[in-house]
Order: structure tokens, then C-alpha cells, then sequence
């Protein structure tokens, strides 16, 4: 158990409505980063957050997609209006930033299907 | 831009055999390398990391890689598999000051343990 935990675990949806799932890191970790994973893929990078700022945004983060970090402590990634393609296992990982890298630790994801 | 490419999407080795999972990364500046580890519906756990210290790296359930500058390599080892490494196992990339603060991760290799 890394410490990083993800509600929930699975969601299924219809075409169309809107889900919000959430992440809560490790307590002391300042960074925090969601990434998606598709059948036979590797995660891909979405987004990351340095406390409550988000610094980085992947091109496949479209404009239905938004996260928050509010107060630097838990996230939320919401998705708007979801499509089928849109299923898929959305991870977050959590780091403390010390020098020129750090180690991601990730929560156990969140299972999307959208019906 | 970074990328990884992992060699043979299954891999299958007898219990007790040598287990090598091949990982070769493209990068302009010296990258840190990670292997993860995934289980069946469930998140990434860091098996080891490179980040320019020893070239060779031991990391837990006693896998471990080593970082080959001039063949840019980074292949995982374990001298003799156990059932319980049956899984998918991901090589990731990060490079610094590269614009991109999250992890590029290979498509994964599924090993096999034939008992």
C-alpha cells in the first residue's frame, strides 16, 4: 500500500454524463499527477499539480476534462459530457519534489466505462 | 521528445529461469529511468530507478536493471523467476528541464510464469 488512494475504483456511466473522481496523495507530497491508462497501453500524462497549482496540461486533456487541487491536499479530475473513448483506467500518482527528480507513487486508479 | 520502447509485448520463462524484460529509451539529455510494476487491477508500484548514480540499479523482489548509456538500455533482470512475478511490467522516462514533468512510460510487457 503506497498511501495514495483513489475513489472510486470503478464508475461506469452512459454517454453523456459527467464524472468526477478523486485522489487523495500521500500527506506530505507536494506534486501530484493523474495519467490514463487504455487496454494493452502504458499510462500517458495528463496533468500534475505543485500543491494547489497546476502546472502542466497533455494535449489529451481535452476541454471536457478539468482537475483542481484545491488547498494543495486532495484532487478531483472531472470529466464533462463523456464518450465512449473515454473509458479507460485513470491513475493518479503523488511525489515530494526534492531536487532535480522524484518518485512517483500511484493509487490503485479509478475504472471508467462508459456505456 | 523522449519515448520508450519496450521489446516483446508477452514474455514467458519457466519457474526458476532468468527473467529479462528489454527497455530502450530515446532521449537528447540523460534521462532518469524507472521499471513499475502492475497486478491485475491494480495501480504502479516502483520496482527500482536510475538517477545517474550506479549504472547498475537493485530494486525490490530482487529484480534489477542496468543503465547502458551507449546502447541506450535499460533492461530489467531477475535471476530466477517466481510465480508470483507474473505481471505487466512498465519502463518509464522522465527528463528534466525536458517541459514535461510527467513520466513516459513503454506499452508494457506481460510476463508469463510457466510453472
Amino acid at each position: 500500500d503506497t498511501g495514495v488512494s483513489q475513489d472510486p475504483r470503478h464508475k461506469i456511466t452512459k454517454r453523456g454524463q459527467n464524472v468526477t473522481f478523486r485522489c487523495d496523495p500521500i500527506s506530505e507530497h507536494n506534486r501530484l499527477y493523474w495519467y490514463r491508462q487504455t487496454l494493452g497501453q502504458g499510462p500517458e500524462f495528463l496533468t500534475y499539480f505543485q500543491n494547489e497549482a497546476q502546472l502542466e496540461k497533455s494535449r489529451l486533456l481535452s476541454d471536457r476534462f478539468s482537475a483542481e487541487r484545491p488547498k494543495g491536499s486532495f484532487s478531483t479530475l472531472e470529466i464533462q459530457r463523456t464518450e465512449q473513448g473515454d473509458s479507460a483506467m485513470y491513475l493518479c500518482a503523488s511525489s515530494l519534489r526534492l531536487a532535480q527528480t522524484d518518485t512517483q507513487y500511484f493509487g490503485p486508479g479509478t475504472r471508467l466505462t462508459v456505456l | 521528445a523522449q519515448s520508450v520502447t519496450q521489446l516483446g509485448s508477452h514474455v514467458s520463462v519457466s519457474e526458476g529461469a532468468l527473467v529479462l524484460l528489454r527497455c530502450n529509451y530515446s532521449s537528447s539529455v540523460p534521462p532518469y529511468l524507472f521499471w513499475y510494476v502492475q497486478y491485475p487491477n491494480q495501480g504502479l508500484q516502483l520496482l527500482l530507478k536510475y538517477t545517474s548514480a550506479a549504472t547498475l540499479v537493485k530494486g525490490i523482489n530482487g529484480f534489477e536493471a542496468e543503465f547502458k548509456k551507449s546502447e541506450t538500455s535499460f533492461h530489467l533482470t531477475k535471476p530466477s523467476a517466481h510465480m508470483s512475478d507474473a505481471a505487466e511490467y512498465f519502463c518509464a522516462v522522465f527528463i528534466t528541464g525536458g517541459g514535461a514533468d510527467g513520466l513516459t512510460f513503454g506499452k508494457g510487457t506481460h510476463l508469463i510464469i510457466q510453472p
